[in-house]
């Protein structure tokens, strides 16, 4: 059966560090990769998605950006985190117009 | 450019009433529609899609091309479903043959006792 892992389950980090999340999908491939925030009365926004190894679209500009290193692995990253990178990251997978399946999420509190 | 609208950010009802959440959205081609629901401490997770027409815990959505909307009914409520419900579409974009995935929202369903 398909499985997504997403860790770490929260991450405290100060201004002006690096980030790495990561997110590994299992039973399936070839997946189309999304990372979305998830933040209190905006819902999810979608930041980027993947249809394959080293495609990556981007939603909105940021100061996040995004990796898919591998078929089956999706990094969220940055350089140097704002306060404003606060929130909750929520990775997914899907197959073309089907259900999508969410990994647990991770928390960032920027301090 | 918004896609997916959920008017309501929170909704309340009590148990055995009707209950309705909203879902419009935008969209120039043929879209896929689906409800998520996010249940306390657990992962979001497909409440149904509206290709498979089906009923799941009572909840029923009939996509409506012509006022584009694709609402969440079911006609008695109960506790249990007290939860977050985001409404989601799926279609390619100008330009692409790939699908991208747009939520709304979101709303949050409280059934009272």
């Amino acid at each position: 059966s398909q499985t997504i892992h997403q860790w770490p389950a929260t991450l405290v980090q100060p201004v002006g560090s690096p980030l790495s999340l990561e997110c590994t999908v299992e039973g399936t491939s070839n997946p189309n990769l999304y990372w979305y925030r998830q933040a209190a009365g905006r819902g999810l926004q979608l930041l980027f998605y993947s249809v394959g190894i080293g495609q990556i679209s981007s939603e909105v500009p940021q100061n996040l950006s995004a990796s898919r290193p591998q078929d089956r692995q999706f990094i969220l990253s940055s350089k140097k985190l704002l306060l404003s990178d606060s929130g909750f990251y929520l990775c997914a997978w899907s197959h073309q117009n089907t259900e999508a399946f969410f990994g647990q999420g991770t928390r960032l509190t920027v301090v | 450019a918004q896609r997916v609208t959920q008017p309501e950010k929170l909704l309340s009802v009590f148990k055995g009433a009707p209950v309705e959440l909203k879902c419009n959205y935008s969209y120039s081609g043929s879209p896929e529609l689906f409800w998520y629901v996010q249940y306390s401490r657990q992962r979001l997770q497909l409440l149904l899609r509206h290709i498979s027409r089906e009923s799941i815990k009572g909840f029923t959505a009939d996509l409506n091309k012509g006022e584009t909307s694709f609402h969440l009914k079911k006609p008695f409520a109960q506790e249990e479903d007290s939860a977050m419900y985001y409404c989601a579409l799926s279609g390619p974009d100008r330009g692409s043959t790939l699908g991208r995935l747009y939520f709304g929202r979101g709303t949050q369903l409280t059934v009272w006792p």
